[in-house]
């Protein structure tokens, strides 16, 4: 079946890096997905990764991806308090458009 | 980038009352949309899928006759809580997939927050 598995919480200090990791167990996972969720909003898509990909980065963000392990991670460079939220992993095992499967997601709190 | 709105963006009402959730697709076209659920400090679980012209397609254990979904236009999907309970007070958030080869992107409404006395 699908799962998605996060760790539930990671506590960091303003201007350190900040790694969320994820693991899935569906080996047809296409695409991968991180989402930040401040408290009491919707989802804003951070960035995803086709699954032919190891490493994708964007600005402050880069995901790696093991496509052996199953296990997919977030870095944030430099983390500001501004990234206190929480942050779900998702996955999309068909073809794209079809809906996610989310992990639990990882409450990121940043100390000042 | 492409937007999706839902209104209303917060609700209060009375057990066994029913509340229709809109969600829209702002500037693209969408033939499918998903509605999901978030309860507190919880992940989002897949409801349906909404297909325009067609009848939805509900997830194990989600009663169709209790969430009723109508996918009227390309751009226009609604989801009504019929005889709302307690029970079903949650945050409802719908996404709409891009077009063409922006598939892979997934676009999430801002989410409506029930609470049901």
């Amino acid at each position: 079946g699908e799962d998605v598995e996060q760790s539930l919480f990671l506590s960091v200090r303003e201007g350190d890096s900040s790694v969320i990791n994820c693991t899935y167990t569906d080996s047809s996972s296409t695409y991968l997905y991180w989402y930040k969720q401040e408290p009491g909003a919707g989802l804003q898509l951070l960035t995803y990764i086709f699954s032919n990909m190891d490493m994708k980065q964007d600005q402050r963000l880069t995901v790696l991806l093991n496509k052996k392990d199953k296990h997919l991670s977030l870095r944030i460079a430099d983390t500001q308090t501004g990234d206190s939220a929480i942050y779900f992993c998702a996955e999309i095992t068909g073809q794209a458009g079809t809906a996610l499967i989310f992990g639990k997601g990882t409450t990121l709190s940043v100390s000042s | 980038g492409a937007v999706v709105s839902q209104h209303p963006s917060r609700v209060i009402c009375k057990s066994g009352t029913s509340v229709k959730i809109e969600c829209r697709s702002l500037d693209f076209q969408a033939t499918t949309m998903f509605w999901y659920r978030q309860f507190p400090k919880q992940s989002l679980m897949l409801m349906a899928t909404s297909n325009e012209g067609s009848k939805a397609t509900y997830e194990q254990g989600v009663e169709k006759d209790k969430f009723l979904i109508n996918h009227a236009s390309l751009t226009l999907s609604t989801l009504t809580v019929t005889s709302a309970h307690p029970e079903d007070s949650s945050f409802y958030i719908c996404s709409a997939p891009g077009q063409g080869v922006g598939q892979e992107t997934q676009y999430f409404g801002p989410g409506t927050r029930l609470l049901v006395l």
